[in-house]
């Protein structure tokens, strides 16, 4: 069935260096893929997407890419601060089979940013 | 603010139990998806309503129903609570599209089944 792999499950980086967060999805038809980001009892939030017809995305120190020839995507966010310390998740649509394109997640990222 | 308000925020029931859980979606959108989160996961799919009517189900029983309303909002109902169903249930609204929805998660309805 349709799978998202997140990896590393944790992942801990001093202040200022990068943080970069990988995924593979199974479904070769899924066209779009969000990251949100989770902090401690509160929604998750967009924080950046991409569609499968774009290869990279910036938006300020938060860039994702897209390899769909290898169905893997990342996001890298730049010049680390205490405040991105978070759960991050990706999350890949349901292809063009689906017609709702419900959003299968990853298990998810936790990153800590030491000061 | 995304614009989805969900109620209540919190609630406690005992297993055995019904529940429904309310969703207002933002204005112009025509989708509303409902998620569980529970804890250290990330969310599941339960199902997806476009004009009122379901078209995409995740692996969820019969038990979980729900209903979207002509203006939009929705609802949420669980029958027969069981202790695995403790979880952040999440609505989202969008504007179907077909190369991927945009969606924007509401604050959420926390459940805590005992």
């Amino acid at each position: 069935g349709e799978n998202v792999e997140q990896h590393p499950s944790t992942l801990s980086v001093q202040e200022g260096d990068s943080a970069v967060i990988k995924c593979t999805y199974s479904d070769s038809a899924s066209n779009y893929f969000p990251w949100y980001k989770q902090e401690l009892g509160k929604r998750p939030q967009l924080i950046i997407d991409i569609r499968s017809n774009v290869g990279e995305k910036k938006d300020q120190r938060i860039a994702v890419t897209l390899n769909k020839t290898a169905k893997h995507f990342s996001l890298h966010i730049t010049e680390t601060q205490p405040e991105d310390s978070a759960v991050y998740f990706c999350a890949a649509s349901g292809g063009w089979m689906d017609s709702s394109y419900k959003l299968i997640f990853g298990s998810g990222t936790r990153l800590l940013v030491r000061p | 603010e995304t614009g989805v308000t969900q109620s209540p925020t919190h609630l406690i029931k005992t297993r055995g139990q019904q529940v429904t859980l309310r969703c207002s979606s933002q204005s112009g959108h025509n989708t509303v998806s409902w998620y569980q989160q529970a804890l250290g996961q990330g969310p599941q799919f339960i199902f997806q309503y476009y004009r009122e009517e379901e078209n995409g189900r995740g692996n969820f029983p019969p038990r979980f129903s729900g209903l979207q309303f002509p203006n939009y909002s929705s609802e949420l109902n669980v029958n027969a609570l069981e202790l695995d169903d403790s979880a952040l249930y999440l609505c989202a609204s969008s504007l179907l599209r077909v190369n991927g929805n945009t969606i924007y998660f509401g604050e959420g309805s926390w459940l805590t089944v005992v």
